[in-house]
């Protein structure tokens, strides 16, 4: 069974300041990793995937994760927060690309950008 | 870009009630799903559907069911809504070989 851990519900952090949001997955598979966005009455966006080659992922908006499967880490991380970045984050780990892969969502992180 | 849309942004209906949530989404894609979310519990899975007529349970299907007639349409059912389903309802899309899912904006329901 996978599962995907979060840690974190609220992360503030002052504007121009490293953003880094922590995501732990188990997986008993190679996993499929994504971080997914969801600013205010939206939807989820997705910002970056990994499934197989680099571990260092770059995503929209200047976010990037790496794949660290030693550590079963995934952490997403933004050199400079910018107050646009204000929003709820959530890491995700799936355990393929088949029809009958399913994709199992962590509880969230809430960013907050101080001025 | 794909579009994924939900019928209704809020939506607010008494304990009892038949509840209907549709989700169409434009780009021809077999794989649709419902979630709801919940704060500090994420996205839970209640349904998907790989194609036409075709639905399996996830992980919280209990008091919901599920209508997909048409590959561009998603129905979630609530056949008699009560307070513990007060949530926010997400619906996503995706096509097979691709794991990435493309969300809607999402229905806030309550139920009171």
């Amino acid at each position: 069974a996978q599962s995907v851990t979060q840690l974190g519900s609220h992360v503030s952090v002052s504007e121009g300041a490293l953003v880094l949001l922590r995501c732990n997955y188990s997986s008993s598979v190679p996993p499929y990793l994504f971080w997914y966005v969801q600013y205010p009455n939206q939807g989820l966006q997705l910002l970056l995937k990994y499934t197989t080659g680099a571990t260092l992922v770059k995503g929209i908006n200047g976010f990037e994760a790496e794949f660290k499967k030693s550590e079963t880490s995934f952490h997403l991380t933004k050199p400079s927060a910018h107050m646009s970045d204000a929003a709820e984050y959530f890491c995700a780990v799936s355990d393929g690309d088949s029809s009958a892969s399913k994709i199992i969502f962590g509880s969230g992180t809430r960013l907050s950008i101080r001025p | 870009d794909v579009k994924v849309t939900q019928s209704s942004r809020y939506l607010v209906k008494r304990t009892g009630e038949k509840v209907f949530l549709e989700c169409v989404q434009d780009m021809d894609h077999e794989n649709m799903f419902w979630y709801r979310q919940d704060p500090g519990l994420g996205l839970r899975l209640i349904y998907f559907s790989y194609d036409v007529k075709m639905k399996e349970k996830g992980d919280i299907p209990e008091g919901y069911s599920v209508s997909r007639e048409k590959k561009e349409r998603f129905s979630l059912i609530l056949e008699s809504a009560s307070t513990n389903q007060t949530s926010m309802y997400l619906c996503a899309s995706s096509i097979p070989g691709n794991v990435e899912q493309y969300f809607g904006p999402g229905t806030r329901l309550t139920v009171t």
